[in-house]
């Protein structure tokens, strides 16, 4: 079955700087990578998702890098922001299998100070 | 406002006792699922529920139970049988039990003494 290793489990950055949390998975047939966000006391948010057929996908200040060959994908967050700080989970499956098939890695702490 | 509903936020149970943990959704969605979060882990499956009247178990089954009576309810009983029930439980759905995408609510904090 899959596997996703997460790194690191806590990252600390200063407000503007960039934070980089990276994640591997085992299944060579994953084809969905989703990222959350959770806050504290809260559920986790989905805030960006990439597929196998591409490489790179940005949305404003995040963006998400995928190399297939490597099995491993990036979460970056630019200009981070107080705001930022929260729990980051990534995830992998095989698209259109039903969510259960979702495996989680376990977590990276970030900290943005101001 | 549509969503996912979790209740009640915290909860504080004797050992040894059953207690149910309440999931409400008004998305449509016809699958839901229980996960439970623990310190530096992941997420790890309880229960799903892909059709109502129907639910597998995921990968930490024992010690819990769930019913789906309703499409919009999937209520989960921790029982006396679980050994270490204190932990954040999550619950979740999704459109069609083939979908990769879900919404969480936002959890149950169950705190047993």
């Amino acid at each position: 079955g899959e596997n996703v290793e997460q790194h690191p489990s806590t990252l600390s950055v200063q407000e503007g700087d960039s934070a980089v949390i990276k994640c591997t998975y085992s299944d060579s047939a994953s084809n969905y990578f989703p990222w959350y966000k959770q806050e504290l006391g809260k559920g986790p948010q989905l805030i960006i998702d990439i597929r196998s057929n591409v490489g790179e996908k940005k949305d404003q200040r995040i963006a998400v890098t995928l190399n297939k060959t490597a099995k491993h994908f990036s979460l970056h967050i630019t200009e981070t922001q107080p705001e930022d700080s929260a729990v980051y989970f990534c995830a992998a499956s095989r698209e259109n299998t039903g969510f259960q098939k979702l495996v989680f890695g376990t977590g990276t702490r970030l900290l943005v100070s101001p | 406002d549509g969503g996912i509903t979790q209740s009640p936020k915290y909860l504080f149970r004797k050992e040894g006792q059953n207690v149910t943990l309440s999931c409400e959704q008004n998305l449509n969605h016809d699958a839901m699922y229980w996960y439970r979060q623990d310190p530096g882990q992941g997420l790890r499956l309880i229960y799903y529920s892909q059709i109502v009247n129907d639910f597998q178990k995921g990968d930490i089954a024992e010690g819990y139970s769930v019913s789906r009576e309703k499409k919009e309810s999937f209520p989960l009983t921790v029982t006396s049988a679980q050994k270490n029930p204190t932990a954040f439980y999550l619950c979740a759905s999704s459109i069609g039990k083939l979908n990769t995408e879900a919404f969480f609510g936002q959890g149950t904090r169950l705190t047993v003494v």
